[in-house]
């Protein structure tokens, strides 16, 4: 089983709060990820960083923002959860220089934004 | 046009059937190629991962890719109950992992 942790796993909150939330891996893996997937639907990748103080936008428009402070640790920041927001969250991590690009993905943190 | 393709299903199928999941994709230079699979409610796993064309056997899955159409394939034999699950293709290149849709499968016992 994967060495990559997400909380917190469900969240309900009001409109207009800042939330945070956390991913950690204990594997040392460089590249860290982070995918917003609506239930029954596609991956979409938001976020990622190749290492510390290294941060991209992915391929779907986000509001949100990360931080890469650690290279274990990379959370995800909502300044005001709004209802669109409502979705499960996935974090991922993989080894940097690795021959192919074995992503471990956490357990998600399902929003719910009311 | 997408980079991966997926018919995302759903598929159903009944137990012991052999299972075909297919994607295509679009550019030639991606060397690796893989399927995850995803039960409800969890993130995706590793199933299976292919190198350039050809095929990989693992157990009662097989991982084909034929370059020349640019198509990747995944059969699983002797399907079980406990296969139902979304299987992702991806593709492996310079950037980040490019998922396909995901076919969601069920198995009936």
């Amino acid at each position: 089983e994967a060495d990559i942790y997400q909380t917190p796993r469900y969240l309900v909150i009001g409109t207009g709060k800042k939330i945070t939330l956390e991913c950690s891996q204990t594997m040392g893996h460089d590249k860290m990820y982070w995918y917003q997937q609506d239930p029954g639907m596609e991956l979409h990748l938001i976020h990622y960083s190749y290492g510390v103080n290294s941060t991209e936008k992915g391929d779907l428009s986000s509001e949100s923002t990360v931080s890469r402070i650690r290279t274990e640790h990379f959370p995800l920041t909502l300044e005001s959860a709004r209802p669109s927001h409502t979705s499960q969250y996935l974090c991922a991590s993989s080894k940097q220089g690795a021959d192919y690009n074995e992503q471990f993905f956490g357990p998600g943190t399902r929003l719910t934004v009311l | 046009q997408k980079e991966v393709e997926q018919d995302p299903g759903p598929l159903s199928v009944p137990e012991g059937a052999i299972v075909s999941l297919n994607c295509t994709y679009s550019n030639s230079a991606f060397q690796y190629f893989m399927w995850y699979r995803q039960y409800s409610r969890k993130g995706p796993e590793l199933l299976m991962y292919t190198y350039s064309s050809g095929n990989k056997e693992d157990g009662r899955f097989t991982a084909q890719v034929d370059k020349s159409s640019k198509y990747i394939s995944l059969f699983i034999r002797d399907s079980q109950p406990s296969d139902s699950a979304t299987y992702l293709c991806a593709r492996e290149g310079n950037t980040p992992l490019v998922f396909g849709k995901g076919t969601r499968l069920s198995v009936i016992a």
